[in-house]
């Protein structure tokens, strides 16, 4: 199984540029969440879904949007990029389940706006 | 609001040495607690979980409610445990287990 792929790895943006960022998982989880990692903050929820079709904002939505339209993916939009979303970029998921609801992550898109 | 705290940005210790890597959290309900690793130029993975009450690579974890505290614990830490750990709490927001993580604490482990 290839369990949570990001695409692409690394991208360079201009302030100003748009870009998506691909979330796929494989394990048919209900859940699926964008989270970014900067130094000294951890890890930071941007936007989540709880099932295809479905968003919520996390903690930092702001610059950004996210779609479902399947439920193996989610996807991250910056409509116009900032030096401030300088970023690595985290997608996790997640089974829907009472217990033990533990979080799988992707690779990681390491995002530079310039 | 729940919320996890690791006061620790950095923990640096010899190979050999006791390390406790400490976590608390506020949540008003029952909630379900995490470590998660990160090692260099890898991907997140869960570590351990305080409902499992396991080991794993020698760590520990237990869940004191009366502190609001799951540190993460191991005797003798070796080199390759050189990574940043992320504690994580996991709790139903609506029916939906969003989990929320602490800003990590790195711990670099001395031959």
């Amino acid at each position: 199984n290839a369990g949570v792929t990001q695409t692409p790895k690394f991208r360079v943006l201009k302030t100003g540029q748009s870009m998506t960022l691909l979330c796929a998982q494989d394990m048919n989880h209900e859940y699926m969440y964008w989270y970014r990692q900067d130094p000294g903050m951890g890890l930071r929820l941007i936007h989540y879904s709880v099932g295809e079709g479905t968003t919520a904002k996390g903690e930092v939505p702001d610059g950004y949007n996210v779609s479902r339209l399947k439920k193996q993916n989610f996807l991250l939009g910056l409509e116009s990029a900032a030096p401030s979303q300088t970023s690595v970029y985290f997608c996790a998921s997640s089974p829907y389940r009472q217990e033990y609801p533990e979080a799988f992550f992707g690779q990681g898109t390491r995002l530079t706006v310039v | 609001a729940q919320r996890v705290t690791q006061p620790e940005k950095l923990l640096s210790v010899f190979k050999g040495a006791p390390v406790e890597l400490k976590c608390n959290y506020s949540y008003s309900g029952s909630p379900e607690l995490f470590w998660y690793v990160q090692y260099s130029r890898q991907r997140l993975q869960l570590l351990l979980r305080h409902i499992s009450r396991e080991s794993i690579k020698g760590f520990t974890a237990d869940l004191n409610k009366g502190e609001t505290s799951f540190h993460l614990k191991k005797p003798f830490a070796q080199e390759e445990d050189s990574a940043m750990y992320y504690c994580a709490l996991s709790s139903a927001s609506g029916g939906s287990y969003i989990p929320t993580f602490g800003r990590g604490t790195s711990l670099i482990v001395h031959p």
